[in-house]
């Protein structure tokens, strides 16, 4: 079965560029399935952040859009996320997530990102 | 894009069942049959369990069931078990995605 696994820095510097990579396994990242970024910051609800197909079709959260890029790696199985000019604002745990159309039905595990200098 | 509404707390006895809404607009919503709900325990990551306002996935309990009528969609527990307690959050889909604010439930 589909497995996904964030990794990246644990804390990123403010104003800094955060990045993230989701890496596919038990799957092929082209297959018919958008792959998502969420967030949820500590105590809080989640947040979508964004989406990528294999093709590199995008789409973003409008309120996050203007410091988001979501990639695609097809040669690595692996989708990744740089959000710029971060802030306090942006810590939260980090989840990637497969959209099959069906909701979002396999989860990575989620990885802590802390902004802080 | 604003925030799905959801109330913060729902609760219920061990056995009888919890309904938790979620509002949203004619633009999200109540215009598009896209509404998924999410589990999530603490600590963990959430997990699908309706999709398309009412479908399950695999292996969900069929304690668990989805409707919608207008702007807004509801997530119906029935014989409600200790291991329900978490929070949940429903999500709609319209181009972007955007989920609600989450509901904690408590078994009492």
């Amino acid at each position: 079965q589909v497995q996904l696994q964030e990794s990246g820095p644990g804390l990123v510097k403010p104003s800094g560029t955060l990045s993230l990579t989701c890496a596919v396994s038990g799957g092929s990242i082209s297959s018919s399935n958008w792959w998502s970024w969420v967030r949820q910051p500590p105590g809080k609800g989640l947040e979508w952040i964004g989406e990528i197909y294999h093709s590199g079709s995008t789409n973003y959260n409008p309120s996050l859009k203007s410091r988001v890029t979501i990639s695609v790696d097809k040669s690595k199985n692996q989708f990744s996320l740089k959000l710029s000019s971060v802030t306090a604002a942006d810590t939260a745990v980090y989840y990637c997530a497969r959209d099959g159309g069906k909701g979002m039905d396999v989860w990575g595990q989620g990885t802590t990102v802390t902004v802080s200098s | 894009q604003s925030a799905l509404t959801q109330p913060p707390s729902a609760s219920g006895s061990p056995g009888q069942s919890v309904t938790i809404s979620c509002t949203g607009t004619s633009s999200d919503v109540g215009g598009y049959n896209y509404v998924s709900w999410y589990q999530q325990h603490p600590g963990k990551a959430p997990k699908l369990m309706i999709y398309e306002v009412s479908k399950r996935p695999s292996g969900v309990p069929d304690r668990f069931s989805g409707s919608k009528s207008g702007n807004t969609a509801s997530l119906t527990v029935s014989g409600l078990q200790a291991e329900d307690e978490a929070d949940y959050y429903c999500s709609s889909y319209a181009g972007s995605r955007v989920f609600g604010g989450g509901t904690k439930l408590t078994v009492l």
